[in-house]
């Protein structure tokens, strides 16, 4: 089975702090996607990566940049923290180039901003 | 572009009952359709798909049919358990929009023994 693990189920930083989410998935998968969740809104896309050290911008990218050296990890960077940021962050992966391919998600971090 | 609408939650059901959440798409070509499932505390996992009109996916027990005149795929589950609360949340992808998934805003479901 695939596994997304993310490293940290819970995470508290305050405001104006530096805040890496890190992701690792262990099936090979071209795609990695950083979603974060929020009641009502469903999953909105923050950034994606095709390939290593490949990014692209999603829907929602303002606060946050994205790293990718290695293709099984895939790490969210909040530059600056802040309170509005405080969500459930997702990562998932998957393979390329196919519609019908699904993305394996991780459980999950939920992150605080105080 | 494209965009998915489910019904809003929550939901409330007894046990046994059955349990239909709406989802209606639109896309610019030929989508793929999925339904995904959050139990309490973990992350999404996907619960079926359909690729193609006409199209029914099914896994435990729910069900969902591809509906390209209608640009729908309603879920439904003849006999819920308390094991199925969770989110659930409708999502496409295409070619289009380089097979990202766009979701639905999820819909909480809720089952009372």
């Amino acid at each position: 089975d695939v596994k997304v693990t993310q490293s940290s189920r819970y995470l508290v930083k305050r405001t104006g702090e530096k805040v890496f989410l890190e992701c690792v998935q262990d099936m090979d998968h071209e795609n990695m996607f950083w979603y974060r969740q929020d009641p009502g809104l469903g999953l909105r896309l923050i950034y994606f990566s095709y390939d290593v050290k490949m990014k692209e911008k999603g829907d929602i990218p303002e606060g946050y940049s994205v790293s990718r050296e290695k293709k099984e990890r895939f790490s969210l960077i909040l530059e600056s923290a802040s309170t509005n940021q405080t969500s459930m962050y997702l990562c998932a992966s998957s393979f390329t180039g196919v519609a019908d391919q699904p993305q394996h998600f991780g459980d999950g971090t939920r992150l605080s901003i105080l | 572009g494209d965009s998915v609408t489910q019904m809003e939650g929550p939901v409330t059901l007894s046990e046994e009952a059955f349990l239909t959440i709406n989802c209606t798409y639109t896309a610019t070509g030929y989508p793929s359709l999925f339904w995904y499932v959050q139990y309490p505390g973990e992350g999404l996992q996907l619960l079926l798909k359909a690729t193609k009109a006409d199209d029914k996916g099914s896994n435990k027990g729910f069900e969902a049919t591809y509906r390209k005149e209608t640009t729908s795929f309603h879920l439904e589950k003849g006999s819920v358990q308390v094991s199925d609360s969770a989110v659930y949340f409708c999502a496409l992808s295409e070619e289009a929009n380089d097979y990202k998934l766009s979701f639905g805003a999820g819909t909480t479901v809720t089952v009372r023994a």
